[in-house]
């Protein structure tokens, strides 16, 4: 079975930029969730989305969004890009709200 | 606000050398709290999902337990490749929160 995939796995940009992450969910699996990884630390909880709707925000600012698919597939997007923004980002998804299961992320550094 | 610590930082064992990784966590309301290993630029491996106080799951040389406040995740004669982070997050609501990990190099 395919896992949870994310692309694409590693991109530069530019400061100001805009940039946009995709993941597919495990099949059948309705529930998908973004977290940000800054090299040496856990990973932080961006958003969830179950059903299509958001059920939770973490502490980020309003540059960062998301939204799911009816296919349940999900974009994130981070306008206005910083310095700061450089990570690794990784989306898990879950079948209903518990053990949730990540991809291998999308390594992403701002310039 | 939810809080989990993990502790050491950072592990160096020998190989055959068992040791033991602690997770710390304070939680409102706790629905699951779970260890993930992650190898470098990789993103992390589902391992165990424990759900209430006295709870024990293993697999292979691992072996998590939980209490009201903590939960340990043993290394039994780890080998080489157990070398990676581990990482312990606490479920409550709609988000994991995860602590810093504790590193482990295991040496042949």
């Amino acid at each position: 079975d395919a896992g949870v995939t994310q692309s694409p796995t590693h991109l530069i940009k530019t400061r100001g930029q805009h940039v946009t992450l995709r993941c597919s969910p495990i099949s059948g699996h309705k529930s998908v969730s973004w977290y940000q990884q800054v090299l040496g630390q856990g990973p932080q909880f961006i958003f969830q989305y179950y059903e299509k709707e958001e059920r939770g925000r973490g502490n980020f600012p309003d540059r960062f969004s998301a939204r799911q698919f009816p296919n349940y597939s999900s974009e994130l997007n981070v306008n206005a890009l910083l310095l700061g923004d450089s990570a690794l980002y990784l989306c898990a998804s879950s079948l209903g709200l518990l053990e949730a299961f990540f991809g291998q992320g999308t390594r992403l550094t701002v310039v | 606000e939810d809080q989990v610590t993990q502790s050491p930082e950072a592990l160096r064992l020998q190989e055959g050398e068992s040791s033991s990784l602690n997770c710390s966590y304070t939680v409102s309301g706790l629905r699951g709290l779970f260890w993930y290993r992650q190898d470098p630029g990789k993103g992390p491996e589902f391992l165990f999902t424990l759900y209430s106080a006295g709870e024990e799951k293993e697999k292979e040389r691992l072996k998590a337990t939980l209490t009201k406040k903590e939960s340990f995740l043993h290394i039994t004669a780890p080998k080489p490749e157990d070398s990676a982070t581990y990482l312990c997050a606490v479920q409550d609501e709609d988000k994991l929160t995860f602590g810093g990990g504790t590193r482990v190099l295991v040496k042949p």
